[in-house]
C-alpha cells in the first residue's frame, strides 16, 4: 500500500524558514517523479514544483510563486522528498501536500495527508 | 500559463440523480486532465486520468469525456459519499494548473 506522510510543518514568522519532509512507503520511490501542492485555508489547490526521478536527472521545476525561496530534493536512500522553504511571508500559509506522480503521466496518483504551514508573527 | 475553469462553483443535487460537471481550459490540454475529489479534512483523491479513464477502484459511477478544451465529469447517480469538491488539473503544459473546484452539495 503507498503510504506519502508529510511532516514539519508548523508556525513560523514571516521571513524564516522551514523545511517539510515526505515520507513514503509502499513503492520503489526513486523510480518516480514526486511533487508538492498547496491548499491555502478555504482555497484551492496550487501546484507548488516537484523533482524528476534520478533516471531523469533528478531535475526540478517550480510555481513562479515560489522560484527562488523553496527547493525541492529528495533523498531516495531514505524515500524521503524534502520541501525547503526560505523567505516565507503570509501568503505562504496552506495545507502543503506531498503527491506522487504516475509512472507514465504527470498526474498524482497518491497524496499525503497534509501538513500545515502557518506564517504568522 | 494555462486557465482552468471549472463551472458550475456549485452544484445542488439530490441523491440518486446525475451530476455533470464541466472544466474549460484556455487553450488545448489535449487528453492530458485529470479530475479528484476532495472532502473536508481530507487530501484530494484521484477519480479520471487521461480525460476518461477512471483511476483504481474508482466506481463505474464516475465517468470523464473531452478533449482539447472542453470536459466534463458526470457522476450518473449521486451516492451520499460523492458530495465533495470536485477539482480538474491540465498536465499538458508546465506549469500544472488546477480549476478553483466544483462544490457538489445535497439538495
Amino acid at each position: 500500500e503507498v503510504q506519502l506522510v508529510e511532516s514539519g510543518g508548523g508556525l513560523v514568522q514571516p521571513g524564516r524558514s522551514l523545511r517539510l519532509s515526505c515520507t513514503a512507503s509502499g513503492f520503489t520511490f526513486g523510480d518516480y517523479a514526486m511533487s508538492w501542492v498547496r491548499q491555502a485555508p478555504g482555497k484551492g489547490l496550487e501546484w507548488v514544483g516537484f523533482i524528476r526521478s534520478k533516471a531523469y536527472g533528478g531535475t526540478t521545476e517550480y510555481a513562479a510563486s515560489v522560484k527562488g525561496r523553496f527547493t525541492i530534493s529528495r533523498d531516495d536512500s531514505k524515500s524521503i522528498a524534502y520541501l525547503q522553504m526560505n523567505s516565507l511571508k503570509t501568503e505562504d500559509t496552506a495545507v502543503y501536500y506531498c503527491a506522487k506522480y504516475s509512472g507514465s503521466y504527470y498526474y498524482f496518483d497518491y497524496w499525503g495527508q497534509g501538513t500545515l504551514v502557518t506564517v504568522s508573527s | 500559463e494555462i486557465v482552468m475553469t471549472q463551472s458550475p462553483a456549485t452544484l445542488s443535487v439530490s441523491p440518486g440523480e446525475r451530476a455533470t460537471l464541466s472544466c474549460r481550459a484556455s487553450q488545448s490540454v489535449s487528453s492530458n486532465l485529470a479530475w479528484y475529489q476532495q472532502k473536508p479534512g481530507q487530501a484530494p483523491r484521484l477519480l479520471i486520468y487521461g480525460a476518461s479513464t477512471r483511476a483504481t477502484g474508482i466506481p463505474a459511477r464516475f465517468s470523464g469525456s473531452g478533449s482539447g478544451t472542453e470536459f466534463t465529469l458526470t457522476i450518473s447517480s449521486l451516492q451520499s459519499e460523492d458530495f465533495a469538491v470536485y477539482y480538474c488539473q491540465q498536465y499538458n503544459n508546465w506549469p500544472q494548473t488546477f480549476g478553483q473546484g466544483t462544490k457538489l452539495e445535497i439538495k
